[in-house]
């Protein structure tokens, strides 16, 4: 059955640093993954995703994402960061009729 | 022009009451959800309608009934509301049932009390 982990509940990190939120996945087959944004009640915005091609995916609002297969990662980066990036990151795997998210990463950008 | 809209963004009701939660896409796309999120912000599919056709329903009480009256629109009906239904519901579009990069609304914030 396909899968994702985030394995960090919170990231902290400095303004005008890279940020990097992590994410695992397990599935059969190709992999399609998916990142999602979630502001404070707000509903969920999607960032980027890998279908093929490039491992280096880049999306919305400067961010990106390197598909690595034998580490079966899709990390989110971003190489400075901003204090209105802090929000809920989400990572996902498209399951044969639905996506599977996983639990959350939330970051917090400091000034 | 707001792709996904769901209405109401809050409701707060009693334990035992009936509400609904109205949800509908202007992209055109065949495929519409229903998320759950829960107080510690998991999200958790409940039902996905193809072109108006249940397709899933993924193990969640039937005091909940999904209504698509066509593909453009996805209720939610919830019957004899529970404090543990509190959460916030997400209505969800795609242009098709796989593969697909989903679309989200705004959600709907329900407090049980």
């Amino acid at each position: 059955a396909q899968s994702v982990a985030q394995p960090e509940d919170q990231v902290n990190v400095a303004e005008g640093n890279p940020l990097t939120v992590k994410c695992t996945y397990s599935v059969s087959g190709n992999p399609y993954l998916f990142w999602y944004v979630q502001y404070p009640n707000r509903g969920l915005q999607f960032l980027l995703k890998y279908i093929t091609g490039d491992n280096l995916v880049k999306g919305s609002y400067g961010f990106e994402a390197e598909f690595n297969k034998s580490q079966t990662s899709f990390h989110l980066k971003k190489p400075s960061a901003l204090v209105s990036d802090s929000a809920l990151y989400f990572c996902a795997v498209s399951g044969t009729d639905k996506l599977i998210f996983g639990t959350g990463t939330r970051l917090q950008v400091f000034p | 022009d707001t792709a996904v809209s769901q209405t109401p963004k809050y409701l707060v009701t009693q334990m035992g009451n009936d509400k609904s939660i109205k949800c509908e896409q202007n992209l055109g796309h065949d495929t519409m959800y229903w998320y759950k999120q829960d107080s510690k912000k998991f999200l958790k599919i409940m039902f996905s309608y193809n072109n108006k056709e249940l397709i899933i329903n993924e193990t969640v009480p039937n005091r909940f009934s999904p209504k698509s009256p066509d593909k453009a629109h996805l209720n939610l009906h919830i019957n004899s509301l529970e404090l543990g239904d509190s959460a916030v519901y997400f209505c969800a579009s795609s242009p098709v049932i796989s593969g697909n990069t989903i679309y989200f609304g705004e959600g709907s914030w329900l407090t049980v009390v």
